[in-house]
């Protein structure tokens, strides 16, 4: 089935710096992937929908400057947070949609600690 | 899209069938029941989704009602690593394209040995 590989799973990072979090389609072109974030005990949230070779679009709420999304090419996706703050601190996770068996494939999180 | 509604959580003896239901009473006429679920720090999995008739495959089954406005997911002989929050959420047909999937606060199952 398809698969999507999320890297890195874990990282720690200092406050101010910035992350990057891949998200690729291993065996499937995805002209869409989708970023959520996800705290403790809740559920995911969307962040934002990326499409290949055009702008994310951002959720309410979701500073689009500080979460940079990149979709440059149809098997990867990239979310780097800029200039983390320890209450950045999360769970992020990617889905991509495989348009050619109709479905989303979920990536395996990134547990993001900022110290 | 439609909203659901799941009980926070539930409790399953292994072995035996795990029933969870979801409401979904302002469903619209295009729109599927999708089942997911979450196993701890992972990102979710899908289960199985349909429209109006029941489906079943290798995991589970979804019984939706003539109405439309609920549905059971059914796993037949929890186990263990069934233990996980499911998520009911309704959305568009695939057939229109990538459409964002919102997951609402799902059901927590845990199974018991």
């Amino acid at each position: 089935g398809a698969v999507v590989s999320q890297h890195p799973s874990r990282v720690i990072c200092k406050s101010g710096t910035s992350v990057k979090i891949e998200c690729r389609s291993l065996d499937f072109q995805a002209t869409t992937m989708f970023w959520y974030r996800q705290f403790p005990k809740q559920s995911l949230m969307l962040m934002a929908t990326s499409n290949e070779g055009s702008k994310a679009t951002y959720e309410q709420g979701v500073e689009k400057d500080k979460f940079l999304i990149n979709h440059a090419s149809l098997t990867l996706s990239t979310l780097t947070v800029t200039s983390a703050h320890p209450e950045d601190s999360s769970f992020y996770i990617c889905s991509a949609w495989d348009s050619a068996n109709y479905g989303y494939t979920f990536g395996s999180g990134t547990r993001l600690t900022v110290v | 899209d439609a909203k659901t509604t799941q009980p926070t959580s539930m409790d399953c003896a292994e072995g035996r069938a795990a029933n969870l239901p979801c409401n979904h009473s302002t469903i619209s006429g295009n729109e599927y029941v999708y089942w997911y679920r979450q196993i701890h720090s992972q990102g979710p999995q899908y289960i199985i989704h349909g429209l109006k008739n029941n489906e079943t495959n290798e995991m589970a089954s979804l019984i939706i009602t003539e109405d439309r406005k609920s549905s059971t997911l059914i796993l037949p002989h929890a186990t263990l690593r069934d233990t996980a929050v499911y998520y009911c959420i309704v959305r568009v047909g695939s057939s229109q394209g990538a459409q964002k999937l919102v997951f609402g606060q799902g059901t927590r199952l845990t199974i018991n040995p």
